[in-house]
């Protein structure tokens, strides 16, 4: 059964703000989410997390649905080394770390 | 700087022979997760340390084994390759297992089996 469900793939301009949606509608209340991102070849990279409230850092911001069914990632501006797959993930009580299918985002110059 | 290393960065096997992958970390953390990564899939988390506690997922298969020897190395063991193990392995640590503090992934090991 899938925890987390993202579209397979997105395309953004370069410099425009992009909106990366994941949904995880069996969350329980103390699994956080995750977000990292994946380029070719190469191990994930962390980008942000949280448990309840939005979250920024300087990479991208993230914004939790207030029954934390769903969430989004959002970079703000963004650059063509932004294109990678981002992977939505929950920490799920009991030590479980799962992935999803992962959005591939393309940058447009 | 603190990091993830994986060696080797290639590994070729052949079918039914024994293979040792390596992870080691220079970041102190508690925790140490071996994941399996296939071609144009997510990764899929096989097991974790937490120091010397080792937490098995359930639909791992026999085949995969990990050791810990200390804080700093964690070794995953195949015992017998079979071609669907072909995939690249990812190493990853972090401060605990609740979720609280992010991962930091290795580079990954990619084994071919032939």
């Amino acid at each position: 059964d899938a925890k987390t469900t993202q579209p397979n793939s997105m395309e953004s301009n370069e410099e425009e703000p992009v909106h990366l949606p994941c949904n995880h509608s069996t969350i329980s209340g103390t699994d956080y989410i995750h977000w990292y991102r994946q380029l070719p070849s190469q191990g994930p990279e962390y980008v942000i997390h949280g448990l309840t409230s939005n979250v920024n850092n300087r990479m991208a911001s993230l914004a939790i649905a207030e029954d934390r069914k769903s969430s989004t990632l959002i970079l703000h501006r963004a650059t063509l080394r932004d294109a990678a797959v981002y992977y939505c993930t929950l920490q799920v009580t009991g030590n479980q770390f799962y992935f999803g299918t992962g959005t591939s985002l393309t940058v447009i110059p | 700087d603190a990091m993830v290393i994986q060696n080797p960065r290639y590994q070729v096997t052949q079918f039914g022979k024994p293979v040792t992958l390596s992870c080691s970390q220079t970041l102190n953390h508690n925790v140490m997760y071996w994941y399996q990564q296939k071609s144009s899939q997510a990764p899929k988390l096989l097991f974790h340390y937490y120091d010397k506690d080792f937490n098995n997922e359930a639909d791992t298969p026999d085949n995969f084994q990990s050791r810990r020897p200390n804080t700093s190395f964690c070794f995953l063991d195949i015992r017998s390759p079979g071609l669907g193990d072909a995939a690249m392995y990812l190493c990853a640590t972090s401060r605990d297992n609740r979720g609280r503090y992010e991962q930091y992934f290795g580079p990954g090991t990619r084994l071919t089996v032939t």
